[in-house]
């Protein structure tokens, strides 16, 4: 069985400022990767960055880094500078590459509320 | 452009009248899944489809159906709606099943009311 724990429910950040959304997981596939996703107030799912388990490094894109510490099975999303247009929801995922092949497991989420 | 939509975007109905959200993907991926967004729960996968005519339950299928006649479409079925499938649901759809990174992409979602 796989699952995401995201244990803050909701963040309140002062713009400029970055900000670390935790995500822990559990899995019993060897192999697996880590998503994290957006969703604004309008609804969408925004897909923001990827972690492979058996990536070398962090994953980064822009404003958006992984801190990936694979023992202790967390993947915090980290989001530097931060902007009011990144008050969203963000959902921290997984998908296991052998056992749960066949979907995404989402974490409850954590509401990102950015102050000026 | 590549995209998954979905229809209605909305949709208020009444307990036990049928009805069906629609789902597209314009770029020939073989897997398409079903998710529902219930606060505090997080997306939950309903069902979803590894190709045509091949479809498997996810963690919450009761009271759905689906149905995968087409690559491109991938229909979910609500035959009898109960107030308790209230929800925000989500299409999404990827190029392959197997292991490695494949991108989901997700439809918009679909805001069903059930009274």
């Amino acid at each position: 069985a796989q699952k995401i724990t995201q244990t803050q429910p909701g963040m309140f950040v002062q713009e400029k400022e970055a900000v670390t959304l935790d995500c822990t997981y559990d899995t019993s596939d060897p192999s697996y990767g880590l998503f994290w996703y957006k969703q604004p107030s309008s609804g969408e799912m925004i897909f923001l960055i990827y972690q492979g388990s058996y990536d070398q490094q962090n994953a980064t894109e822009g404003r958006y880094s992984l801190n990936f510490q694979k023992a202790r099975k967390s993947a915090n999303l980290v989001i530097s500078a931060s902007q009011l247009g990144d008050s969203a929801m963000y959902f921290c995922a997984m998908k296991g590459f052998l056992q749960g092949a066949q979907k995404l497991v989402f974490g409850q989420g954590t509401r990102l509320t950015i102050n000026p | 452009e590549a995209q998954v939509t979905q229809n209605p975007r909305y949709l208020i109905t009444v307990t036990g009248k049928k009805l069906t959200v629609t789902c597209s993907q314009n770029m020939n991926h073989e897997y398409m899944s079903w998710y529902r967004q219930d606060p505090g729960l997080g997306l939950r996968q309903i069902y979803y489809s590894m190709n045509v005519e091949v479809t498997d339950k996810g963690d919450v299928p009761e009271g759905y159906k689906v149905s995968r006649k087409e690559k491109r479409n991938f229909p979910l079925i609500l035959e009898s709606p109960s107030p308790n499938q209230t929800s925000l649901y989500f299409c999404a759809s990827s190029l392959r099943l197997a292991g490695g990174y494949n991108e989901q992409f997700f439809g918009p979602g679909t805001r069903l009311t059930v009274l």
